[in-house]
């Protein structure tokens, strides 16, 4: 069964420190890894895409990196809107659905 | 804007009332998807339209039915509501296997 683990699971940071998300799988072979931001009470929202190992993509504070077996989202410079729950997906090779992690909490105080 | 629109956005049945919920898409995709979420927990995929082809995931309950009438959208109905079922219902559309779209969700509380 592909598992999607994500860590930490809640992440309180000051304003403008920077940190960063991992999200980890269990199966080989990938179609995409997606990064998605949700507000409580909202949908998720759509922030990336990555398909090979090696490969980034930024928006903002925000950049995604990719290795074989995790992913990282790094936030740099948070400032309190960027306050939310950070999930990633995975569809393996032979698929095009999604697995989800289970979500990092994200506060930024001021 | 194109968008994902899920309506209602707060629901509230009673126990054992069918109850039906809708996403409609302008966005033009080919697949549409319905998940639950439960509190602090990943969301969970029912079933999904790739097309007009209905897929069911294994461990989805007979209790949850799906439906597509046309491209633009689909609706979710839980034929008999247990305390179990309340949870976000979200609805998600994508070109093939790209990346999902998301709509706002509907909340389903269970009396």
């Amino acid at each position: 069964e592909d598992q999607v683990t994500q860590s930490p699971e809640a992440l309180r940071l000051q304003e403008g420190e920077s940190s960063s998300l991992n999200c980890s799988y269990t199966v080989s072979g990938l179609r995409g890894l997606f990064w998605y931001r949700q507000d409580p009470g909202k949908g998720p929202e759509f922030l990336f895409t990555l398909y090979s190992a090696g490969e980034e993509k930024e928006k903002e504070r925000l950049k995604a990196t990719l290795t074989k077996k995790e992913s990282f989202l790094h936030i740099t410079a948070p400032k309190p809107e960027d306050s939310a729950t950070y999930l990633c997906a995975r569809s393996p090779s032979n698929d095009y659905k999604l697995s989800f992690g289970a979500g990092t909490t994200v506060t930024v105080r001021a | 804007d194109a968008m994902v629109i899920q309506n209602p956005r707060y629901q509230v049945t009673q126990f054992g009332k069918p109850v039906t919920l809708s996403c409609s898409q302008t966005l033009n995709h080919n697949v549409m998807y319905w998940y639950q979420q439960k509190s602090s927990q990943a969301p969970k995929l029912l079933f999904h339209y790739y097309d007009k082809d209905f897929n069911n995931e294994a461990d989805t309950p007979d209790n949850f039915q799906s439906r597509r009438p046309n491209t633009s959208f689909c609706f979710l109905d839980i034929r008999s509501p247990g305390l179990g079922d309340a949870a976000m219902y979200l609805c998600a559309t994508s070109i093939g296997s790209n990346e999902q779209f998301f709509g706002p969700g509907t909340r389903l509380t269970v009396l």
